[in-house]
């Protein structure tokens, strides 16, 4: 079956490491996102990927690292520079061309700092 | 004026009532629009795209006003398990990330 696939699907970080939130695609979509939820709140765009080797800042990317060496691929880095990083954090593609291109999620990666 | 914008409910309505969320937008060039439903902890899904022309789908009617820039979602006889969040989505220009709304939160009560 086609879809995104995040994991893990729970994290527990502790102050000051780092932690990588994985998301893999095979819907053959050209365009990656990353999403911030928190609770009560809506989404909010950290990084986005419109084809490999490239990425654009979303309107949070302080304290968060991506990289987009594959076209399935689009891992999340989370630093010790976030100061907050408790949150839901949604992985999404779409195919990235035309105008009409709905966006489809992966489960979600809940973090949690201890 | 926020690029997206919703009522944040909640709407809580009994069994068999009908619905109506609006949501506005700010980009006049904005080209394509969405609504999604979110389920308590849960990733958001398609419900359905917007069209010019309105679209229907069973008891969901979707309806886009470019002139006045605002999009709406009508849910007829509505379900328990149409309880959710409800996000209006708007993909700003052909090849940049869609923009979410905040999300409308329905309750439908027995």
């Amino acid at each position: 079956d086609g879809g995104i696939t995040q994991s893990p699907k729970y994290l527990f970080r502790k102050e000051g490491q780092n932690v990588t939130l994985s998301c893999e695609q095979n819907l053959n979509h050209d365009a990656m996102y990353w999403y911030r939820q928190d609770p009560g709140q809506g989404l909010r765009l950290i990084y986005y990927s419109q084809i490999v080797n490239d990425f654009q800042k979303g309107d949070i990317a302080e304290g968060y690292s991506v990289s987009r060496e594959k076209k399935e691929s689009f891992p999340l880095t989370v630093t010790s520079a976030q100061k907050n990083p408790t949150a839901f954090y949604l992985c999404a593609s779409s195919i990235g061309k035309g105008w009409s291109t709905e966006a489809f999620f992966g489960q979600g990666t809940r973090l949690t700092v201890v | 004026r926020k690029e997206v914008e919703q009522d944040p409910g909640p709407f809580n309505v009994p069994e068999g009532a009908t619905v109506a969320f609006n949501c506005t937008y700010s980009n006049s060039a904005s080209q394509s629009f969405f609504w999604y439903r979110q389920d308590c902890r849960k990733e958001p899904k398609l419900l359905m795209s917007v069209y010019s022309s309105g679209n229907e789908d069973g008891r969901f009617t979707a309806q886009l006003n470019r002139a006045s820039q605002y999009i709406s979602l009508l849910i007829r006889d509505s379900k328990l398990s149409d309880s959710a969040t409800y996000l209006c989505v708007v993909n700003p220009l052909g090849n940049t990330p869609l923009v979410f709304g905040k999300g409308t939160r329905l309750s439908v009560i027995a």
